[in-house]
């Protein structure tokens, strides 16, 4: 089942502060988090494990609450290279497979 | 960065005709995947494999078919090209040790326009 993701869509000015959200109708053990700027391919960001573990990447940290069956993005002082679209993915199944959320626009501005 | 190419990058082609996109790896990545990606749906799966001669259908596999005879190479056919498969087609690959098993790699992509 589709995770959803909110908001849709983002604007910040550089900076800036913002918090995408992914959740999940099913129990989570692990979610994975994607960043794909415009006309490229999406690059693994980082995997939330069960347990709540926290994890960054850059200025880029993640949180996930398997109570919740949530998993939230903050990205703290934005810059403009993090401009792109955000999408979550869950393991679907067998645990070879990822099912992935629609996507949340992040838009960078000066 | 996993090294994950696809072939042709761009392919524009008519309805009807049959279409092989390809995706080839260097990783000896035991997974890999077909996407295909449309605005407002995001990545959707369209099959994938576990092995060599192993597929299995994803959640849009309607009017396409994939093969997989050696480990780095992953084909996708479109049987009769619709213009409702006018799409960015994604391969992606995943299963190396030390990794969680499900952390996928994604091709550069490719742009299919059927008209």
């Amino acid at each position: 089942q589709q995770p959803v993701q909110s908001p849709q869509a983002v604007i910040l000015r550089e900076g800036e502060d913002a918090v995408i959200n992914c959740s999940s109708s099913k129990a989570l053990y692990s979610v994975h988090w994607y960043r794909q700027k415009h006309g490229e391919a999406p690059v693994f960001l980082m995997i939330l494990l069960k347990g709540g573990e926290q994890k960054g990447h850059e200025k880029i940290s993640a949180s996930f609450n398997e109570k919740k069956q949530q998993s939230s993005l903050y990205l703290t002082a934005s810059q403009l290279s993090y401009s792109g679209t955000y999408f979550c993915g869950i393991p679907q199944g067998g645990s070879e497979k990822l099912v992935f959320g629609k996507g949340t626009k992040l838009t960078v501005n000066p | 960065d996993a090294g994950i190419t696809q072939s042709p990058r761009h392919k524009v082609t008519e309805t009807g005709t049959p279409v092989t996109l390809r995706c080839h790896q260097t990783e000896n990545h035991r997974y890999m995947y077909w996407y295909r990606q449309d605005p407002g749906h995001g990545l959707r799966l369209i099959h994938y494999s576990y092995g060599v001669k192993d597929t299995d259908k994803g959640e849009v596999s309607d009017g396409y078919s994939v093969s997989r005879s050696k480990t780095e190479d992953f084909l996708l056919t479109l049987e009769s090209a619709t213009s409702s498969q006018t799409s960015v087609y994604f391969c992606a690959i995943s299963g190396t040790s030390g990794e969680a098993q499900e952390t996928q790699y994604f091709g550069p992509g490719t742009r299919l326009l059927v008209l």
